[in-house]
């Protein structure tokens, strides 16, 4: 049972280049979070999506889109990275967007903007 | 938007020791929840905790929502303790949250 997966783990990128992040979970999880960890801030949200085919806005959502692929699969793209967009990012995955609904993250990806 | 500050920013301990870990959040919450991310960056869910007073084992957290605040207690502490713990608070009942800075516990042995 892998839980949640990302890829890559790490990418290097040019200003201006786009790229794609990979996450996917095998615990048929209805709710799907994409975040950023940046030192000293903890983690922001970017955008979630509380159940398949819905997607909505969170803390931090500029200069990044999402794609809920279907109920497994929650992608986070960047159209034209900035070196504002270093950071770590997390995948989590949940049962239910409810509070009492424990996150479960992936192992992250790291991400620097040169 | 809710401020959330964790105290202390960095805790070094004796392994069996001790230490309590505090969340400050300035609005009442519907949801908090603490996190461990360990060293090699893998984050862990370690309580659902509004109000009130959980166990699991070594660990135990308080909230005392009317005062806006929350405990982490972590006794006889582990070297596999070490990480940064995170305060996480939402407002509404849903996973919307807001995290604190954290604060990095090393455990040395």
């Amino acid at each position: 049972n892998a839980g949640v997966t990302q890829t890559p783990k790490f990418q290097v990128l040019k200003t201006g280049q786009s790229m794609t992040l990979q996450c996917a979970q095998d615990m048929n999880h209805n709710s799907m979070y994409w975040y950023r960890q940046d030192p000293g801030m903890g983690l922001r949200l970017i955008y979630y999506s509380a159940s398949e085919g819905t997607t909505d806005k969170g803390e931090v959502p500029n200069g990044y889109n999402v794609s809920r692929l279907n109920k497994r699969e929650f992608s986070l793209r960047l159209e034209s990275a900035a070196p504002s967009q270093t950071s770590v990012y997390f995948c989590a995955s949940s049962p239910v967007w409810t509070a009492n609904s424990p996150l479960h993250f992936g192992n992250g990806t790291r991400l620097t903007v040169t | 938007g809710i401020q959330v500050e964790q105290s202390p920013p960095d805790l070094i301990l004796q392994e069996g020791a001790n230490s309590t870990l505090r969340c400050n959040f300035s609005d009442s919450v519907n949801n908090l929840q603490w996190f461990h991310q360990n060293p090699w960056g893998q984050l862990i869910n370690l309580f659902y905790i509004p109000s009130g007073t959980k166990q699991n084992g070594r660990l135990s957290a308080t909230t005392v929502a009317t005062e806006r605040y929350s405990l982490l207690y972590i006794s006889s502490s582990q070297t596999t303790d070490s990480g940064v713990y995170f305060c996480a608070v939402g407002l509404y009942n849903n996973n919307d949250m807001r995290f604190g800075a954290g604060t990095r516990l090393t455990v040395k042995p």
